[in-house]
């Protein structure tokens, strides 16, 4: 079976702070694709980043960055210079047949 | 190019009725997957369809099904409506069923409210 696990249901920062969200997964797959989506208070999920497991570079997205740590099953979400537009709810999720979902963690970025 | 476009937007209904969600996927996408939203169990994965035949199942009773017409565009239906099945219904389309680098486009889902 397929797992993603987000321990942080709520994190904040304030503005221009940098902030890391945490990801642990597990999957039988050798082939797969993790994303991080974010879902504002609209509700529109909106992809953030995507991360090839084949690959060890870590993905980049202006200001998102991922730690993808393969063999522990690892797979962070780092904001830099935080917005109040990022303010939303995050969700980690594996990509190996189906879409499987973390929790999610609910970020406020402060003033 | 038009986004995903569930509808309705919000639905409110009784318990023991029966209702029907509709999504319209992008252009071109011929694979379409559904997801339960509630706040204690997060996102779940109801199913997914690809050219019209269910290529995957979450684990939901039989009271929730779908299915998907030749234009892609599918349809999820809940019989016997359960106040635990209030909930935020999202639909995803993507090209291809299982392609792992695919990214899902999600629709804005429909607020079920069972009373």
């Amino acid at each position: 079976a397929q797992t993603v696990t987000q321990s942080q249901p709520e994190m904040s920062v304030q503005e221009a702070e940098t902030v890391t969200l945490s990801c642990t997964y597990d999957t039988s797959e050798n082939n797969y694709y993790l994303f991080w989506y974010k879902q504002p208070p609209s509700r529109q999920m909106i992809l953030v980043i995507r991360q090839e497991a084949y690959k060890q570079q870590n993905a980049t997205e202006n200001r998102f960055s991922v730690n993808f740590q393969k063999a522990a099953k690892s797979f962070s979400l780092k904001i830099s210079d935080s917005q109040l537009g990022d303010t939303a709810m995050y969700f980690c999720a594996l990509q190996g047949g189906k879409l499987i979902f973390g929790q999610g963690t609910e970020l406020s970025v402060k003033p | 190019k038009a986004g995903v476009t569930q509808t309705p937007r919000y639905l409110i209904k009784t318990r023991g009725q029966q209702v029907t969600l509709s999504c319209s996927p992008i252009s071109g996408h011929r694979s379409v997957s559904w997801y339960q939203q509630t706040p204690g169990q997060g996102l779940q994965f109801l199913f997914e369809y690809f050219s019209e035949t269910q290529r995957n199942k979450g684990n939901f009773p039989g009271r929730f099904s779908g299915r998907q017409f030749s234009n892609s565009r599918s349809e999820m239906n809940v019989s016997t409506l359960e106040l635990g099945d209030s909930a935020l219904y999202l639909c995803a389309s993507s090209l291809d069923v299982g392609a792992r680098n695919t990214e899902a486009f999600f629709g804005q889902g429909t607020r079920l409210t069972v009373v």
